[in-house]
C-alpha cells in the first residue's frame, strides 16, 4: 500500500508562515480523492483539522487553510503559535473511498 | 455526544492471541464506517482496516495488515473489535478506532488502546 509523503519536519518562527506538503499518486490524490488533515499534539489523541481539502470544522481558526492540485495537496499556517507545535498527518482514499492512507507525518517546531 | 470508547492497555506475550474493543455512542453505529489505526511508538499512523456494522462481513483491510489481524464488529452493542491470533513484539503500538465519515475522513477517534507485547 502506497503512503502519502510529508516532509518530516518543518520549523518557524512565532508569527510566521509554514506550510507542510503532502504528495501522493494517481492511486489516491490524483484520483481525485479529498485529502484531510490531522493534527497530534504530543502524547494526544489526533483530531481531525481540516477534511475535504480545505474545510475546517468548527473548532479550527482561520490561521489554518489547505489546497490540493493534481496529485499533491498542502497545509498552510499562518501566525504561528507556540501551541501549533504537534504532529501533522495528511489522509487520503487510495483506491477506493473506503480504503485510506496516511502520510508519514511532519513534525512542526516552534522556534 | 459522539463517543468511541476503547478497552484498557494490555499486555502479552508473543503468540499470545488478543481482542480489543471499540464502543460508539450518541450517533447510529450501524450506518457509519469504523476503521482501526496503529501507531507504533514515537512513529505516524498507518491504516489497518475497516467494517461496515451494518453489515459485518463488509470489511476491507490495508494489504499490510491483511491476513494479520480480524476485525469485526456487534452492530446490537455499538461494538467494534480487531484481534490477533498470534501477537508478535512488532505489534506493540497504540491502537485507534475512528469513524470514518462518507467523505472519506475520520471525524472522532477513540481514546486509543495500547497494546504491548513482550515476553
Amino acid at each position: 500500500q502506497s503512503m502519502l509523503t510529508q516532509p518530516p519536519s518543518v520549523s518557524g518562527a512565532p508569527g510566521q508562515r509554514v506550510t507542510i506538503s503532502c504528495t501522493g499518486s494517481s492511486s489516491n490524490i490524483g484520483a481525485g480523492y479529498d485529502v484531510h488533515w490531522y493534527r497530534q499534539l504530543p502524547g494526544t489523541v489526533p483530531r481531525l483539522l481540516i477534511y475535504a481539502n480545505n474545510n475546517r470544522p468548527s473548532w479550527v481558526p482561520d490561521r489554518f487553510s489547505a489546497s490540493k492540485s493534481g496529485t499533491s495537496a498542502s497545509l498552510a499556517i499562518t501566525g504561528l503559535q507556540a501551541e501549533d507545535e504537534a504532529d501533522y498527518y495528511c489522509q487520503s482514499s487510495e483506491s477506493s473511498l473506503r480504503a485510506s492512507v496516511f502520510g508519514g507525518g511532519t513534525k512542526l517546531t516552534v522556534l | 455526544e459522539v463517543q468511541l470508547v476503547q478497552s484498557g492497555a494490555e499486555v502479552r506475550e508473543p503468540g499470545e492471541s488478543l481482542k480489543i474493543s471499540c464502543k460508539g455512542s450518541g450517533f447510529t453505529f450501524s450506518i457509519y464506517w469504523i476503521a482501526w489505526v496503529r501507531q507504533k511508538p514515537g512513529k505516524g499512523l498507518e491504516w489497518m482496516g475497516i467494517i461496515y456494522p451494518g453489515a459485518s462481513d463488509t470489511t476491507t483491510y490495508s494489504p499490510s495488515f491483511q491476513g494479520q489481524v480480524t476485525i469485526s464488529a456487534d452492530k446490537s452493542i455499538s461494538t467494534a473489535y480487531l484481534q490477533w491470533n498470534s501477537l508478535k513484539a512488532s505489534d506493540t503500538a497504540m491502537y485507534f478506532c475512528v469513524r470514518h465519515h462518507g467523505g472519506g475522513h475520520f471525524d472522532s477517534w477513540g481514546q486509543g488502546t495500547l497494546v504491548t507485547v513482550s515476553s
